[in-house]
């Protein structure tokens, strides 16, 4: 079983429409990661947070440690936000190494 | 621009064949990192170095071998002993830090396809 598990796997969604992507994690981590990759396949980095939450433009990432849960919020989505949207944790006792979800991908529709 | 290249882009080799893959960064970041993506399955680590002249297997090294001469560069060559490696693989680099964590900074990948 992966250590980092992401939901739902794949995503459609109307131009506008507001997004959720979910990340549950089963080791303790010192921090999550959340990162977009487009089709090219390069990948960014979108937020890093270890408690409470984040915000940068229309994107929120929010963190609940007891639960082991994340969450990646995409309000008024656009068709430039179509992308693969990957879950990452460092471990608490591993430094920075990363350990991944499979991904998220995510298509909105004009 | 401070960043990470990959060099090249797409890669073709013949079964049999060990290849070099290119990673170059100037950001002055002590860690680099290989991985490999598969469809349908998340990045794996390949090896990872914390410094120059130092590097540690990932959890998928085995047909993989790698250096760290200088600090910018950290070269990945597959070798003929990996028995799947068509894959894309991407390389990353970070500030170390062996007891927090740092955000990883990604090159754009090399698309390696066995002929």
């Amino acid at each position: 079983k992966n250590e980092v598990e992401q939901s739902p796997q794949n995503l459609t969604a109307q131009e506008g429409e507001f997004i959720t992507i979910n990340c549950s994690y089963s080791v303790g981590i010192s921090a999550l990661h959340w990162l977009q990759q487009h089709p090219g396949g390069g990948i960014v980095s979108l937020f890093m947070l270890s408690s409470g939450k984040k915000k940068h433009g229309r994107l929120i990432a929010t963190i609940n440690i007891q639960e082991k849960h994340s969450s990646l919020h995409i309000t008024a989505s656009h068709p430039r936000d179509s992308a693969v949207y990957i879950c990452a944790v460092t471990r608490s006792n591993t430094g920075n190494q990363f350990y991944f979800g499979t991904g998220t991908s995510l298509t909105v529709i004009p | 621009d401070g960043g990470i290249t990959q060099s090249p882009k797409y890669l073709f080799r013949k079964e049999g064949q060990n290849v070099t893959l290119s990673c170059e960064q100037n950001l002055n970041h002590d860690a680099m990192y290989w991985y490999r993506q598969d469809p349908g399955q998340g990045l794996r680590l390949i090896y990872y170095s914390q410094i120059v002249n130092d590097f540690q297997k990932g959890d998928i090294a085995e047909g993989y071998s790698v250096s760290r001469e200088k600090k910018e560069s950290f070269p990945l060559t597959v070798t003929s002993a990996q028995k799947n490696p068509t894959a894309f693989y991407l390389c990353a680099s970070s500030k170390a830090s062996r007891k927090s964590y740092n955000e990883q900074f990604f090159g754009p990948g090399t698309r390696l396809t066995v002929l």
